[in-house]
């Protein structure tokens, strides 16, 4: 079935570094949703991208859809202690209304 | 409101018991969700709902029931319970219209 793809798995970085994750897909994506989960909680929405080439920014979080709607971006500038968890791309697959999660991305970051 | 409560938060059954899971969300969405999450990893769908009366496999079904007789409750059946359950489970819902799904605390369950 269709499935989404998640790199990197980990990612460590030092504070006010940049960090980047991306998802990719073998399929068009009719949209595409970001979450973050903070250690120990559950996950939390960001973002939903819908248009070909989106791009939508909050505060220091850019996220992309690609051109081709098989692929998607969230990168982080400047990173700070509070953006440590792990993100998730998720596919909403049209018709059977299935949300289908990547395998994340879990950032930490040295202080 | 309270959106998304899940029960219990924490769990140990022993191997072959049974137990069900519960999920009931005030917010009156069509759709439900039932994910695993195994320590470190991502999120697997095990079993979803459009609807009441309506349920659907996930990913990974096999060893658990799910039953949707209203909108606002989805309980999570484990019939036999085996180590390989031993798992943080969390329901979310989504609305007809909309796009964020909203998710409960999660229970957590290991299987001894």
């Amino acid at each position: 079935g269709q499935q989404v793809m998640q790199i990197p798995q980990y990612q460590h970085v030092q504070e006010g570094e940049d960090f980047t994750t991306y998802c990719n897909s073998s399929t068009t994506l009719s949209n595409i949703q970001w979450y973050k989960q903070r250690p120990g909680g559950h996950p939390v929405f960001l973002i939903q991208l819908v248009k070909s080439g989106e791009v939508k920014k909050q505060k220091r979080l850019t996220f992309q859809f690609g051109e081709a709607k098989k692929n998607s971006s969230l990168h982080i500038t400047a990173t700070q202690t509070t953006d440590v968890g792990t993100y998730f791309c998720a596919d909403i697959i049209q018709g059977a209304q299935k949300l289908v999660f990547g395998q994340g991305t879990r950032l930490t970051i040295n202080p | 409101n309270a959106g998304v409560t899940q029960t219990p938060k924490f769990r140990i059954l022993k191997i072959g018991q049974s137990m069900t899971l519960q999920c009931t969300q005030d917010m009156n969405h069509n759709y439900m969700y039932w994910y695993r999450q195994d320590p470190g990893m991502g999120l697997k769908l095990i079993y979803y709902s459009v609807g009441a009366g309506i349920t659907d496999k996930g990913e990974v079904p096999n060893g658990y029931n799910v039953s949707r007789s209203t909108t606002e409750d989805f309980p999570l059946r484990l019939e036999l319970a085996a180590p390989s359950q031993t798992s943080v489970y969390f329901c979310a819902s989504r609305p007809l219209v909309g796009t964020e799904a909203f998710f409960g605390q999660g229970t957590r369950l290991t299987v001894v």
